[in-house]
């Protein structure tokens, strides 16, 4: 099956820092998505991006379809940025998501 | 709240006993699935469904059944609980006419088999 590899698996910031996560997958895909798991364990989407660059805010996203990856940026990061990072790929078109092992993000005032 | 709902958010079987993990969504989303994530791991999806009455296996289904009766609800059973099931696990849905977009997860059920 498909690999999703993310690095780093960790990563402390100080607040106000910048940091770029990466997600790198070993076979064409359809669907890509980024979420993030919060402290508490919820799970919220922050992009769709199969392909191209996307803006949320202080957070964007670029997926490099023909190269296999993308990348997560979190600028100007907040304490509220803290929790785990999930890239997930979907290859057959069935909506089915397969996850990456995350990045853990600690942002410290 | 429109979204993705979950019950129990939290469960402690003994082996053998079953048990019915609800999730219900209001958002008329024909793409309902159920995944469970272990420590230190991303989300394994246990199976899934793209409408009512259509139900398939995902990647880690063996102990789990699921049915899909109604769009709104799509409830995932452990027929008989092994201390390997010991999880966290998430319901999710999203519109299939847009795919993608709209991936809506629930706030979890942890699940502890002792």
């Amino acid at each position: 099956g498909i690999q999703v590899e993310q690095s780093p698996p960790d990563l402390i910031l100080q607040e106000g820092a910048n940091s770029t996560l990466r997600c790198n997958f070993s076979d064409s895909v359809n669907n890509l998505q980024w979420f993030h798991q919060n402290p508490w364990g919820q799970l919220i989407n922050l992009f769709y991006i199969p392909s191209g660059t996307k803006q949320n805010g202080r957070l964007s996203a670029t997926t490099v379809a023909t190269e296999r990856y993308s990348l997560l940026y979190i600028s100007s990061s907040q304490t509220t940025d803290s929790g785990v990072y999930f890239c997930a790929v979907d290859q057959t078109g069935a909506n089915n998501l397969f996850f990456g092992t995350g990045t853990r993000l600690t942002v410290i005032p | 709240n429109a979204g993705v709902t979950q019950t129990p958010k939290f469960q402690v079987l003994k082996t053998g006993q079953s048990m019915t993990l609800q999730c219900a969504q209001d958002m008329n989303h024909e793409y309902m699935s159920w995944y469970r994530q272990d420590p230190g791991m991303g989300l394994r999806l246990i199976h899934y469904s793209v409408g009512a009455g259509i139900t398939d296996q995902g990647e880690v289904p063996n102990g789990y059944n699921v049915s899909r009766s109604t769009t709104e609800d799509f409830p995932l059973r452990l027929l008989s609980a092994a201390p390997s099931q010991t999880s966290v696990y998430f319901c999710a849905s999203s519109p299939m006419t847009v795919r993608g977009y709209g991936y809506t997860f629930g706030s979890g059920t942890r699940l502890t088999v002792v």
